[in-house]
């Protein structure tokens, strides 16, 4: 069983394109969470979805994020217009259930670097 | 509102000393409290829970207890290992299931 896949592992955008990270969960993982962890420091809840659907999105800056799961393929977290404070690590992770009850299991992240 | 607090890295020991990472956490509730590791260039990996007080967590030499009394779920290992540098985030879940409240992280270096 494979696990969380992300990619691409490493990305790197000019000021202004557009950035679009794919994560494809565990099979059988109907939960997927999307984190940004900043050099040196510790990990920042971006947003949670299950499929179709998004459950929390608080930890999202409002303007230029987005996240979909769809009903078929991977989680897409896309930023638009990117700045260089969006450089970054983007884990994401997934689960069967809530956290809770199962642990998250982790995908290698996308280095996202804006020049 | 819910947080965790961890000890600041990086903490350096050598091989074969004896390891205390410490986390205090803040929680209404019964939350659930754990330990993850990452490697270098790698995502995180769980690495211990605890669901309710006084259960203690386990895996691979590593311990934690969660006391409620003191709100605290210390990580511990008699004997640390180079393999064992990576950077370990303690994290609780709140009532909701599905937020997990992170740490900051500790980066641990050992020294052969």
């Amino acid at each position: 069983n494979a696990g969380v896949m992300q990619n691409p592992r490493h990305l790197v955008r000019r000021r202004g394109q557009e950035a679009r990270l794919r994560c494809s969960p565990m099979k059988g993982h109907s939960h997927v969470y999307w984190y940004r962890q900043l050099p040196e420091e510790g990990l920042k809840f971006m947003v949670y979805l299950q499929k179709e659907n998004i459950i929390d999105e608080s930890g999202m800056p409002k303007e230029r994020f987005s996240a979909e799961f769809p009903k078929e393929g991977p989680s897409i977290l896309r930023i638009q217009q990117v700045v260089r404070g969006d450089s970054a690590a983007y884990f994401c992770a997934s689960s069967p259930r809530g956290p809770r009850d199962s642990p998250l299991h982790f995908g290698n992240g996308t280095r996202l670097t804006v020049t | 509102g819910n947080s965790v607090t961890q000890m600041e890295g990086p903490v350096t020991l050598s091989e074969e000393a004896f390891l205390t990472i410490n986390c205090t956490y803040t929680a209404t509730g019964y939350p659930s409290l754990f330990w993850y590791v990452q490697y270098p260039g790698e995502g995180l990996q769980l690495l211990l829970k605890a669901t309710k007080a006084d259960d203690k967590g386990s895996n691979k030499g590593f311990e934690a207890t969660y006391r409620k009394e003191t709100t605290s779920f210390h990580l511990e290992k008699g004997s640390v290992q180079v393999s064992d540098s990576a950077v370990y985030f303690c994290a609780l879940s709140d009532d909701s299931n599905y937020q997990l409240i992170w740490g900051a992280g500790t980066k641990l270096i050992i020294k052969p």
